[in-house]
């Protein structure tokens, strides 16, 4: 099978700190990776897509310099909340991609539950 | 991406078969219809995808129109553990792209 973990799966923090998220695909090597941000009661919405070796592709509205993200190899990227507010609270899912070819390329990692206090 | 229309909500019996619809009346020649569901508070599970034939696998069936503006999921003996938000998508099936998931149906399977 294919296996994305994150870590950690929850995190409390306070208000103006940074929170580091990692993503792992564990049995293959993804180049890409997405993430997602999901709040009570809405669907995922993509935030960026992040290819290993170069930067990350944010979407309108997400702020870059708030959410760092970083690709720097073909199982690893992690997610980088910068100085969080209460209103940064939410649902954190990270997908992975297997090369083109397969049938469900994407993967998804069970989530990090982020409060921030 | 094309849009999709599901139902905002569903019940099924348990052990009853539950047949999720989706409407995607703007897809496109190149793009597949997937579903993925997601259980409370867990990432998406990849279901089943297809082009325009019907597909089968060990989680469920996917019947897609003729004209390939609908299509259903059936899980044929749903469980209480198939309680989850089920998402249609449509998509090509090549490239980096990633998921745009709508509301998505809740589908809550009743003792």
């Amino acid at each position: 099978g294919a296996v994305v973990s994150q870590h950690p799966s929850r995190v409390i923090c306070k208000s103006g700190t940074s929170v580091k998220i990692e993503c792992r695909s564990l049995d293959f090597q993804a180049t890409t990776m997405f993430w997602y941000r999901q709040f009570p009661k809405q669907s995922l919405m993509l935030m960026a897509t992040s290819n290993e070796g170069s930067k990350a592709t944010y979407e309108q509205g997400v702020e870059k310099d708030k959410f760092l993200i970083n690709h720097a190899s073909l199982t690893l990227s992690t997610l980088t909340v910068t100085s969080a507010h209460p209103e940064d609270s939410s649902f954190y899912i990270c997908s992975a991609q297997k090369p083109a070819g397969t049938p469900y390329e994407q993967y998804f990692g069970p989530g990090t539950r982020l409060t921030v206090t | 991406d094309a849009k999709t229309t599901q139902p905002t909500s569903m019940d099924c019996a348990e052990g009853r078969a539950a047949n999720l619809p989706c409407n995607h009346s703007t897809i496109s020649g190149n793009e597949y219809v997937y579903w993925y569901r997601q259980i409370h508070s867990q990432g998406p599970q990849y279901i089943i995808h297809g082009l325009k034939n019907n597909e089968t696998n060990e989680m469920a069936s996917l019947i897609i129109t003729e004209d390939r503006k609908s299509s259903t999921l059936i899980l044929p003996h749903a469980t209480l553990r198939d309680t989850a938000v089920y998402y249609c998508i449509v998509r090509v099936e090549a490239g980096a792209n990633n998921l745009f998931f709508g509301t998505g149906t809740r589908l809550t399977v009743i003792p």
